[in-house]
């Protein structure tokens, strides 16, 4: 299967841990996005790259939120000290792109839910 | 401030009867119109790109419009298998330089055998 692949696909926690999820995106995609979901609304943007540089961040993403894609292929996204507000699917998507805003469809994952008790 | 709305928030229908699921959207200029199709626990897989008032495209039993203030999308003869929330999202263009994209809360379409 050569679709974005992120793991892991469930993650359940406590309060207070700290989580890291993993998005690898298409082989040729240079610009790599992480939505969060919640149940019955649409996907909501955190922050995207193109290739190893984070380009736009969300007001969304709090000072807990921290993503990187070190060699400009897969990404990670970490929450620390999570809170019950986390609890959310959380969605990647890579796209190929060759200038500045460029209206190529993004290709979605199957995301990671998290649930933090 | 940019929005989409979809509507309506669900349809049941019975195969075989036609509808039309409606997006409609305010932003500073519009670089593309997107449509998407999620099936419960899976991401949102795509349909459609739309980029200016009139286009139309089409897959299977899928129809999607767009004008300058709304997009459309038709079902035609729906089948059960056509069963899932379909988004709309829009890219906004005249003052970003960024690639997000907005989306609406979907349409949860049923459709009983």
């Amino acid at each position: 299967d050569t679709g974005v692949s992120q793991n892991p696909r469930h993650k359940i926690t406590k309060r207070g841990q700290n989580v890291t999820f993993r998005c690898d995106p298409i082989s040729e995609h240079n610009r790599l996005y992480w939505y969060r979901q919640t149940l019955g609304q649409g996907p909501e943007f955190l922050t995207y790259f193109q290739n190893e540089a984070q380009l736009e961040k969300s007001r969304l993403l709090s000072d807990r939120f921290s993503a990187e894609r070190p060699k400009g292929s897969f990404s990670t996204l970490e929450i620390q000290r999570t809170e019950q507000g986390d609890s959310a699917m959380y969605l990647c998507a890579s796209s190929l792109a060759f200038r500045t805003g460029d209206n190529q469809p993004q290709h979605f994952g199957d995301g990671t839910r998290l649930s933090i008790l | 401030e940019d929005q989409v709305t979809q509507s309506p928030e669900a349809l049941r229908l019975q195969e075989g009867e036609s509808s039309s699921l409606n997006c409609s959207y305010t932003v500073s200029g519009l670089r593309g119109l997107f449509w998407y199709r999620q099936d419960p626990g899976k991401g949102p897989e795509f349909l459609f790109t739309l980029y200016s008032a009139g286009e139309e495209k089409e897959k299977e039993r899928l129809k999607a419009t767009l004008t300058k203030k709304e997009s459309f999308l038709h079902i035609t003869a729906p089948k059960p298998e056509d069963s899932a929330t379909y988004l709309c999202a829009v890219q906004e263009g005249r003052y970003s330089s960024a690639s997000k994209i907005i989306f609406g809360s979907g349409t949860r379409l049923s459709i009983r055998p």
